[in-house]
């Protein structure tokens, strides 16, 4: 079936910070990709997403590439936060399936 | 527009217990789907429910329940309570089944559940 594989971390950064978080998958067909974030105490939410192979997702900051041929969608950003400290999901979902969360990278961004 | 409500939040159980957690979804949403999270297995589908119907069903025993009402409020129901259920369980609405359309989820903030 359908898999998500990254780092699980923890990932600590100092602020203003590079940040890869590194996510691959197994899927047939084309899925759509996508991060979501979980700050503490909450539940999650959508960060970026990308539906078709080249497609760049974007949002505060954060960018991730949708690469068919290496089966990678890997989340970066320039330069983190404190207030990026959480725990970001890679995920897919195919047509007509369910999504199918990775692990989960935790990650602090310290002062 | 109000979000993904869940209740209770937090419950603790003893082991052989039963327990009922309740998801109201953003309004207009017919799609809700379960989630279990735990430290070592992540985020493990549950099921989904799409206009009263169950759409798809993750792999667990049938101890864990669900359904879905005419007004697209969802129950689940885990029965006989183990210690490995111990979880963050999430609730999670959308326009469309699994997400389809607009390829997002709205999630609750979870219920914990914790059994002795």
């Amino acid at each position: 079936g359908d898999s998500v594989t990254q780092m699980e971390g923890p990932v600590t950064l100092s602020e203003e910070a590079f940040l890869t978080i590194n996510c691959t998958y197994t899927a047939t067909g084309y899925p759509s990709l996508f991060w979501y974030v979980q700050y503490p105490g909450e539940g999650l939410q959508l960060l970026l997403k990308a539906t078709k192979a080249d497609d760049k997702g974007s949002n505060k900051g954060f960018e991730a590439t949708y690469r068919k041929e290496t089966t990678s969608f890997h989340l970066e950003k320039g330069s983190v936060q404190v207030s990026d400290s959480a725990v970001y999901f890679c995920a897919l979902i195919g047509y007509g399936q369910n999504f199918v969360f990775g692990p989960g990278t935790r990650l602090s961004v310290l002062p | 527009k109000a979000g993904v409500t869940q209740t209770p939040r937090y419950l603790i159980k003893t082991r052989g217990q039963q327990v009922t957690l309740s998801c109201s979804p953003i309004s207009g949403h017919r799609s809700v789907s379960w989630y279990q999270q735990t430290p070592g297995q992540g985020l493990q589908f549950l099921f989904e429910y799409f206009s009263e119907t169950q759409r798809n069903k993750g792999n667990f025993p049938g101890r864990f329940s669900g359904r879905q009402f005419s007004n697209s409020r969802s129950e689940m129901n885990v029965s006989t309570l183990e210690l490995g259920d111990s979880a963050l369980y999430l609730c999670a609405s959308s326009l469309a089944p699994g997400g389809a359309n607009t390829g997002e989820l709205f999630f609750g903030e979870g219920s914990r559940l914790t059994v002795l």
